[in-house]
């Protein structure tokens, strides 16, 4: 499967524990966005890189969210000290900027925050 | 108010019948529009890219208002596998990249 991976798929966590989430982008794209999706609601943009550098990021990444790439390959998400509200889905996508620049999502990583 | 709306539903139809859903989104800084599709617990897939002179793939029918700021999708000869959420999706350029601003989604269950 050449598409987008997340890992893990599903995280319970304590409230105040730390979580760090996994994206693996498709190979050739140079571009990687993070979403946060809520029940009922679409994905909200939390970030995004081009190749290793963090170009933008949502007034909604608190200072508890860090997100890297280091190497401008797979990216990671961290939580610190996990609130009940963090519970969601967090997808990523990637695009590359030829063509139309469709994003692809993964499947994200469902997180549930007791 | 939400930079995209979307009428939530549920549309409730029977297969075979002609559903359309509406959009409106507020930033005028929008260049670009996608109708997403989301099974239930499943990613986001893009449906079709919306373009000012109307669009169609096959049963799907994308249109966008500029003027209005308002963007449509019709869905003929509805499928069992058409009932999933449809999100309505604004781009607009942001630095280098496309930061995409998606609706709420309108929930579509087509019948037996």
């Amino acid at each position: 499967d050449t598409g987008v991976s997340q890992d893990p798929r599903h995280k319970i966590t304590k409230r105040g524990q730390n979580v760090t989430f996994r994206c693996d982008p498709i190979s050739e794209h140079n571009r990687l966005y993070w979403y946060r999706q809520t029940l009922g609601q679409g994905p909200e943009f939390l970030t995004y890189f081009q190749n290793e550098a963090q170009l933008e990021k949502s007034r909604l990444l608190s200072d508890r969210f860090s997100a890297e790439r280091p190497k401008g390959s797979f990216s990671t998400l961290e939580i610190q000290r996990t609130e009940q509200g963090d519970s969601a889905m967090y997808l990523c996508a990637s695009s590359t900027r030829q063509g139309a620049e469709t994003q692809y999502f993964g499947p994200g990583t469902r997180l549930l925050v007791l | 108010r939400k930079e995209v709306e979307q009428d939530p539903g549920p549309f409730n139809v029977p297969e075979g019948a002609t559903v359309a859903f509406n959009c409106t989104y507020s930033n005028s800084a929008s260049q670009s529009f996608f109708w997403y599709r989301q099974d239930c617990r499943k990613e986001p897939k893009l449906l079709m890219s919306v373009y000012s002179s109307g669009n169609e793939d096959g049963r799907f029918t994308a249109q966008l208002n500029r003027a209005s700021q308002y963007i449509s999708l019709l869905i003929r000869d509805s499928k069992l596998s058409d009932s999933a959420t449809y999100l309505c999706v604004g781009g607009r350029a942001s630095g280098s990249a496309r930061q995409l601003t998606f609706g709420s989604g309108t929930q579509l269950t087509v019948l037996p």
